[in-house]
């Protein structure tokens, strides 16, 4: 069975902070994705970013990067510079390939605070 | 853009109504799920879909069931509502590359 776990429940930073996001996942699976969804007050999951499971470079996207090492098991999520627009809960997720739906932790509330 | 509608931002119940939470895709996607978050616990799955006319128990598909008569429509039932089913209700649907869209969720309250 497939398990995602982001052991940080809360955090918050002062804006201008960078700030890291953890992420563990466990599969049996070779084959896999993994995926960052950002959740703002407004209710509705924003997609981030997704990742299989042969491609481990890293990955910016201005003030995003996410670091995927499989030998830890762990896809962990930065943002340089935060603001106060990056509040928000923030999921990581799996999938395996084939018919099997996603698998999401619990999430990570991020308050940027002004 | 892919567009996930629901048909509800805020739904207030009545305990024992049966209540219907629908979900409508304009991309042609095969895959729809629904899911319901709450405080602490997540996005908890709690049917899914691969194809029109077919269905598969999630997480927690307990006091829940569903419909999907049409590709682009599926439907989440609770036949008689409950408090505990109080929750915030997400549905999704997703490409053949896994890219999962979301609806903007329909915050059911049952009193």
């Amino acid at each position: 069975a497939q398990k995602v776990t982001q052991a940080q429940t809360e955090i918050s930073v002062v804006e201008k902070e960078d700030v890291t996001l953890d992420c563990v996942y466990e599969t049996r699976d070779t084959t896999y994705y993994l995926f960052w969804y950002k959740q703002p007050p407004s209710g509705e999951l924003v997609f981030l970013i997704r990742r299989n499971s042969f491609d481990e470079q890293n990955e910016i996207s201005g003030r995003y990067s996410w670091n995927f090492q499989k030998s830890t098991s762990s896809f962990n999520f930065t943002i340089t510079a935060s603001q106060v627009v990056d509040s928000a809960v923030y999921f990581c997720a799996l999938i395996v390939s084939g018919n099997t739906p996603l698998v999401f932790g619990k999430g990570t509330r991020l308050s940027v605070i002004a | 853009d892919v567009k996930v509608t629901q048909s509800s931002r805020y739904l207030v119940k009545r305990t024992g109504e049966k209540v219907f939470l629908e979900c409508v895709q304009d991309m042609d996607h095969e895959n729809m799920f629904w899911y319901r978050q709450d405080p602490g616990l997540g996005l908890r799955l709690i049917y899914f879909s691969y194809d029109v006319k077919m269905k598969e128990k999630g997480d927690i598909p307990e006091g829940y069931s569903v419909s999907r008569e049409k590709k682009e429509r599926f439907s989440l039932i609770l036949e008689s509502a409950s408090t505990n089913q109080t929750s915030m209700y997400l549905c999704a649907s997703w490409t053949d590359s896994y890219e999962q869209y979301f609806g903007p969720g329909t915050r059911l309250t049952v009193t």
